[in-house]
């Protein structure tokens, strides 16, 4: 099968860490995004990417975090000096848009629990 | 102001019955999108249904259907002969404006049900 997949599925941490995550799309998607999602809440936009572009940023990706996607495939979500608040579940999703079509397809996520 | 409301926070439902999983939306666009996504206790996120806002028939997947009433802007989730793996949180989410090449289409979520079959 070629889902989305995410690695790695559970981050323990200590605060202060720096932890990066890796999302790898279904093959011939070309949109990737990263959400982010805590208990009880529906997920938020953290930044997407058209092919390897990123397109845009949510206000709640702060300065310690970092996504890239290098040659349009798989992308890294990186967190520098990991706090406590940053603790939640991170999902990446991808979709291959047309005018008709847009769904976005989730991988397992990972989630990080911040010490 | 909330974008997607979904008014229940919990449901039981006895296995086997039908189950309405309410959402309305707030939007201004003409052209919009509405999704439905299940995620289990395991936390993976599972597309379900998908209704766009021109079309004219409401969708259907299987045991899954959407009732979609544009005026009242709502688009509720109706799952048929409900069975104990329907359990789980189940979220409504919206993409706004159409499909194209240069549009941000990050979804945008309402806070969930969660749903419990009971045998």
């Amino acid at each position: 099968d070629t889902g989305v997949s995410q690695n790695p599925r559970h981050k323990i941490t200590k605060r202060g860490q720096n932890v990066t995550f890796r999302c790898d799309p279904i093959s011939e998607h070309n949109r990737l995004y990263w959400y982010r999602q805590t208990l009880g809440q529906g997920p938020e936009f953290l930044t997407y990417f058209q092919n390897e572009a990123q397109l845009e940023k949510s206000r709640l990706l702060s300065d310690r975090f970092s996504a890239e996607r290098p040659k349009g495939s798989f992308s890294t979500l990186e967190i520098q000096r990991t706090e406590q608040g940053d603790s939640a579940m991170y999902l990446c999703a991808s979709s291959l848009v047309s005018p008709k079509t847009d769904t976005q397809y989730f991988g397992p996520g990972t989630r990080l629990t911040v010490l | 102001a909330q974008k997607i409301t979904q008014t229940q926070p919990g449901m039981f439902v006895q296995e086997k019955e039908a189950v309405t999983l309410d959402c309305t939306y707030d939007t201004s666009d003409q052209s919009y999108g509405l999704f439905w996504y299940k995620q289990p206790s395991s936390g993976e996120m599972i597309f379900l249904i998908y209704q766009g806002s021109y079309d004219e028939q409401n969708a259907t997947e299987g045991r899954y259907s959407l009732n979609f009433q544009k005026a009242r802007k709502s688009a509720n989730l109706v799952i048929s002969a409900s069975q104990l793996g329907d359990s789980a949180m189940y979220f409504c989410a919206m993409r706004e404006a159409h499909p194209a090449m240069d549009s941000n289409y990050q979804l945008i979520w309402g806070a969930g049900t969660k749903l419990i079959i009971k045998p």
